[in-house]
């Protein structure tokens, strides 16, 4: 299996919500990250995981919050988001010794109204 | 830390041409210099990369360059398809265990 799993496709919440987005990979890669991408811009780097632990966060605001419950999954918690957090959120993993070579899932388009 | 430039932005080519798309990049440190293409509605997915080690790396129809000199790589496209338009991001590394750092990317338009 060489793939990442993203569910769900699309979201639609309102700024009172709370909701969760799934990753899953069976790749063996113990490094995995949540990316969010605004339409036709590069993706920007919001958390890493490795080996389940937190080692990066891009001063991401407390609305997000990770998970990594073992090394197949990763999920985001989202609580009481803005209009302008609708964007693309991509999941991608990597071997831990490889970290440049990123292997995207493909994303949970959400929208917040 | 590393800035990626890419330019341009936009880029219409008729089907049949090449097309070559050139990052600037401004740490002299970075090693590796992948090229992801995002397809609307889908993943970045990677499709070719290199590293600072080698000067060219081709793959079927697409190759990238790299000129350390300068501190610019280039992504090259021969005999385009329609299946090619989407967006481009090159993006660099100073190592494995450093995060990647993308360009802005490029909207690559195959006319038929």
């Amino acid at each position: 299996d060489t793939e990442v799993t993203q569910t769900p496709k699309h979201l639609v919440m309102g700024m009172t919500n709370k909701k969760s987005l799934k990753c899953e990979q069976h790749m063996g890669h113990r490094a995995m990250y949540w990316y969010k991408q605004k339409a036709k811009k590069p993706p920007e780097l919001m958390f890493v995981y490795s080996y389940e632990k937190l080692s990066i966060n891009e001063s991401v605001p407390s609305r997000f919050s990770p998970e990594c419950p073992n090394s197949s999954l990763l999920n985001l918690h989202l609580h009481a988001l803005q209009p302008e957090d609708s964007a693309l959120y991509l999941c991608a993993s990597s071997l831990l010794g490889q970290r440049e070579k990123l292997f995207f899932g493909s994303g949970t388009q959400l929208s917040v109204l | 830390g590393e800035n990626v430039e890419q330019h341009p932005s936009t880029l219409s080519v008729q089907e049949g041409d090449s097309a070559v798309i050139k990052c600037t990049y401004s740490d002299s440190a970075s090693n590796y210099f992948p090229w992801y293409k995002q397809e609307l509605g889908k993943r970045p997915q990677l499709i070719i990369d290199i590293r600072s080690n080698v000067g060219e790396k081709k793959d079927q129809r697409i190759a990238v360059t790299l000129n350390k000199t300068a501190k610019h790589f280039s992504l090259h496209i021969t005999e385009t398809q329609p299946e090619d338009s989407a967006v481009y991001f090159c993006a660099a590394s100073t190592g494995a265990n450093s995060k990647l750092t993308f360009g802005k990317g490029i909207t690559l338009s195959v006319r038929p």
